[in-house]
């Protein structure tokens, strides 16, 4: 298994700007994984975070909106840029590690 | 396209009353189906992953099962703190990405 903490847990922020979200997993991990729950709902796949390569993003999720990095094994960050009230939900990243394991998620609310 | 369907929307059960959720599923090529927990709050807690048809697993009140087209979730005598949102997932094909359903909101009463 893998213990993932994320930070921060919660944000309020304003409309336009942008907030940075940190992962870190306790083991060495190949793929970490960023999804978004909003409210009510399910989970929706961001991106894929390779370390060393650049991110691979579904579709309706650009880069420019979402950057992400992954400079080592255990740690990536998510930005969300130029936050709309839509942006508001909750972000979570998950890492593999035989199974898929998440971290305790950042609740984002853009005013 | 690959999806996951979840039902029921919601479940309300009597403490000990037990039941099962069902996760059906249209997928190429399934790799694993995954169930989670997931707290308000919280983000999902890993259960169990199942791999082919037939195959089943347990954990405490818990069962998961499944079939080629279909897993459940069988819960024995519930208690109260079984109260949670159940997710399923579905891994499929080349990738390792997971496709999540929309959940069941299970609710015991004591």
């Amino acid at each position: 298994s893998a213990v993932i903490s994320q930070k921060p847990s919660r944000d309020i922020c304003q409309r336009g700007t942008s907030l940075t979200i940190q992962c870190q997993v306790d083991s060495q991990v190949t793929m970490m994984f960023w999804y978004r729950q909003q409210p009510g709902q399910s989970l929706t796949l961001i991106a894929t975070a390779n370390q060393g390569s650049e991110a691979t993003y579904e579709s309706g999720f650009v880069i420019d909106k979402f950057p992400i990095s992954r400079p080592n094994l255990t740690f990536s960050t998510l930005t969300v840029s130029n936050m709309s009230p839509e942006d508001s939900s909750i972000y979570l990243c998950s890492a593999m590690t035989g199974e898929q394991f998440f971290g305790p998620g950042t609740r984002l609310t853009v005013l | 396209e690959d999806q996951v369907t979840q039902s029921p929307e919601a479940l309300r059960l009597q403490e000990g009353e037990s039941s099962s959720l069902n996760c059906s599923y249209t997928v190429s090529g399934l790799r694993g189906l995954f169930w989670y927990r997931q707290d308000p709050g919280k983000g999902p807690e890993f259960l169990f992953t199942l791999y082919s048809a037939g195959e089943e697993k347990e954990k405490e009140r818990l069962k998961a099962t499944l079939t080629k087209k279909e897993s459940f979730l069988h819960i024995t005598a519930p208690k109260p703190e079984d109260s949670a949102t159940y997710l399923c997932a579905v891994q499929a094909g080349n990738t390792d990405k997971l496709i999540f359903g929309t959940g069941t909101r299970l609710q015991v009463f004591p």
